[in-house]
């Protein structure tokens, strides 16, 4: 089956800029989607298409996408960016929905 | 504003089944699909399947095919998603998302609350 494949885990100090990495063969075919998701909340819409920003996500908030890999920028991080950070997509044959597996980022 | 309230938490045992519930509002119902994702505690996100609310077309996951249905009332608004043949590997958050979207695919947003379903004997 097809799969994402995500960071464990982002470490950066406040000020500094994270780019959380999603790769997967069928990207160049398929958008992209990101997901925050705090603790004991549920996931919150940041990037979709892979570089539209929703309205009310911070300007901060970037993506981007080069071949079979699509990166999550947070320019300026601040304390409260600490969270789970999850890519979608969907296989080559645009049939099912995948997630990967989540990128823990954490705020020095 | 749009919001997706889902209904509470189910305890249920081994081989029983749950049907949980999702009310849109703040939208018209029928114009988005609505997807189910699922949580394993301490784990990520699991996709489910999807339902469309004009015409009640679905695509589920194919690890779940044959244990979920996917259902729409569009009189209130409320997608429905039940579950059967529960093991304890099903014990999650169930979360309901509005699908931007013309098709099964597409980005979720916004997601329900998130229902509780333990699988406990």
């Amino acid at each position: 089956s097809y799969e994402l494949t995500q960071p464990p885990s982002v470490s950066v100090s406040p000020g500094q800029t994270a780019r959380i990495t999603c790769s997967g063969d069928a990207l160049p075919k398929q958008y992209a989607y990101w997901y925050q998701q705090k603790p004991g909340q549920a996931p919150v819409l940041v990037i979709y298409k892979d570089s539209e920003r929703p309205s009310g996500i911070p300007e901060r908030f970037s993506g981007s996408s080069s071949g079979t890999t699509v990166t999550l920028t947070i320019s300026g991080v601040q304390a409260e960016d600490e969270a789970d950070y999850y890519c979608q997509s969907a296989d080559s044959s645009g049939t099912f929905v995948v997630f990967g597996g989540g990128t823990k980022l954490t705020v020095l | 504003q749009v919001q997706l309230v889902q209904s509470g938490a189910e305890v249920k045992k081994p081989g029983a089944s749950v049907k949980v519930s999702c009310k849109a509002s703040g939208y018209t119902f029928t114009s988005y699909g609505i997807s189910w994702v699922r949580q394993a505690p301490g784990q990520g996100l699991e996709w489910m399947g999807w339902i469309s609310a004009y015409n009640g077309n679905t695509n589920y996951a194919q690890k779940l095919q044959g244990r979920v249905t996917m259902t729409t009332d569009t009189s209130t608004s409320t997608a429905y998603m039940e579950l059967r043949s529960l093991r304890s590997d099903d014990t999650a958050v169930y979360y309901c998302a509005r699908v931007l979207s013309s098709s099964s695919l597409g980005w979720f947003d916004p997601w329900g609350q998130g229902t509780l379903v333990t699988v406990s004997s």
